[in-house]
């Protein structure tokens, strides 16, 4: 069980246009999903906290209007990377959380902005 | 907001030998400290958890120990093995009811065969 899904695994893109992840978590109903983005060997950084129905709430530093955040249901979150640049470029790793509290992680997806 | 430091930040053993990690918190209503493992370009995989009502957990070769008063909490490997080589990220919950984890940077782990 607790089983979670992302896709795509890997994105390469030009410089300006927007890519959407999605993050499903596929036996059990998440009440909260959180997006985090890693740099190599470096560790987990929680971009945003995504409750279903609700909007996201951001951590300092994370522009919202740059990384858009959508919990339409409790096994699917997106975040949308809007007018990607280079520096965007990592490793976006999702998670979702059950009644229990627990979180479990996505296989992640690479994104490359060209 | 929470503060986890977590030592060291790359440890070698032999096979066979213990490794401990050992992780600090700053936030005294933390109460839910899950451990994970991360193995090059996947995933991190939930391999432990202790909540605040509890001093230890032990799951076959792996354990946690948690010393509130301290605010500090550490993983217990034994009888490591060439398939123990990961990442471990230590984590803490901040107690609100979020879940919402803060985490330690990380420790490589070299298991020598």
């Amino acid at each position: 069980g607790a089983v979670v899904s992302q896709h795509p695994s890997w994105v390469i893109c030009k410089s300006g246009t927007s890519v959407k992840i999605e993050c499903r978590s596929l036996d059990f109903q998440a009440t909260t999903m959180f997006w985090y983005r890693q740099f190599p060997k470096q560790s987990l950084m929680l971009m945003a906290t995504s409750n279903e129905g609700s909007k996201a709430t951001y951590e300092q530093g994370v522009e919202k209007d740059k990384f858009l955040i959508n919990h339409a249901s409790l096994t699917l979150s997106t975040l949308t990377v809007t007018s990607a640049h280079p520096e965007d470029s990592s490793f976006y790793i999702c998670s979702a959380s059950g009644r229990t509290g627990e979180q479990f992680f996505g296989p992640g997806t690479r994104l490359t902005v060209l | 907001g929470e503060n986890v430091e977590q030592h060291p930040s790359t440890l070698s053993v032999q096979e066979g030998d213990s490794a401990v990690i050992k992780c600090t918190y700053s936030d005294s209503a933390s109460n839910y400290f899950p451990w994970y493992k991360q193995e090059l370009g996947k995933r991190p995989q939930l391999i432990i958890d202790i909540r605040s009502n509890v001093g230890e957990k032990k799951d076959q070769r792996i354990a946690v120990t948690l010393n509130k008063t301290a605010k500090h909490f550490s993983l217990h490997i034994t009888e490591t093995q060439p398939e123990d080589s990961a990442v471990y990220f230590c984590a803490g919950g901040d107690g609100a009811g979020s879940y919402q984890l803060t985490f330690g940077k990380g420790t490589k782990l070299s298991v020598i065969p």
